[in-house]
């Protein structure tokens, strides 16, 4: 298995409602990623697990959740978005790139959130 | 901190066409690069991945090449065809984070 798997493809929100991302790999990575991308720009990163601890924040609000639950899982827990929280959220997964072996990173389809 | 920046932002040509994407980085103490494509509102596909100690890879019509010396990667796109059209990414490997350049957006005509 060579993908990374995202759910759901496409999410509608209200400001006030909790939502979750999911995030999924089997290809025994244990470096994952949430990155954030607006139309027309490159994907900005939000969060790094490593090893299923949390070892990057980029001042991300906190109204954005991170939790790795397993090596293979990794979710984006929302609360109280606001509309221009509306982007395309991609999950990654890499070997350590510090690693010995570091064969790049997998991106999966991402997650289309709108915030209404 | 490292910045990545590629030229053209955007490129447009007649199919069959041989096209070279360039790509810059500031910092040359990478691990390694990675040239990937994202069709619009998709997600984003690995299309070739150098390690820093490799001059270049091939993958059927694209060639990537890559000179840390100086600080440079291109993407060399052969007989260029319409399912070619889309945005092409450039990402340089640090020591724990990926860093994309804003991209080219290629659009290949019939």
């Amino acid at each position: 298995d060579t993908e990374v798997t995202q759910t759901p493809k496409h999410l509608v929100m209200g400001m006030t409602n909790k939502k979750s991302l999911k995030c999924e790999q089997h290809m025994g990575h244990r470096a994952m990623y949430w990155y954030k991308q607006k139309a027309k720009k490159p994907p900005e990163l939000m969060f790094v697990y490593s090893y299923e601890k949390l070892s990057i924040n980029e001042s991300v609000p906190s109204r954005f959740s991170p939790e790795c639950p397993n090596s293979s899982l990794l979710n984006l827990h929302l609360h109280a978005l606001q509309p221009e929280d509306s982007a395309l959220y991609l999950c990654a997964s890499s070997h350590p790139p510090w690693g010995l072996a570091n064969y790049g990173y997998t991106f999966g389809s991402g997650t289309r959130l709108t915030v209404v | 901190k490292q910045e990545v920046t590629q030229i053209p932002a955007a490129l447009s040509v007649p199919e069959g066409e041989n096209l070279v994407l360039n790509c810059s980085f500031t910092d040359s103490a990478i691990y390694n690069l990675q040239w990937f494509r994202q069709d619009p509102g998709k997600g984003l596909t690995s299309l070739l991945l150098i390690q820093s100690s490799q001059r270049e890879q091939t993958s059927g019509r694209l060639n990537a090449s890559l000179d840390k010396s100086s600080g440079r990667s291109t993407l060399y796109i052969a007989a260029s065809q319409p399912g070619d059209s889309a945005t092409y990414l450039c990402a340089a490997t640090g020591y724990s984070t990926l860093t994309f350049g804003k991209g080219t957006m290629l659009l290949v005509s019939p």
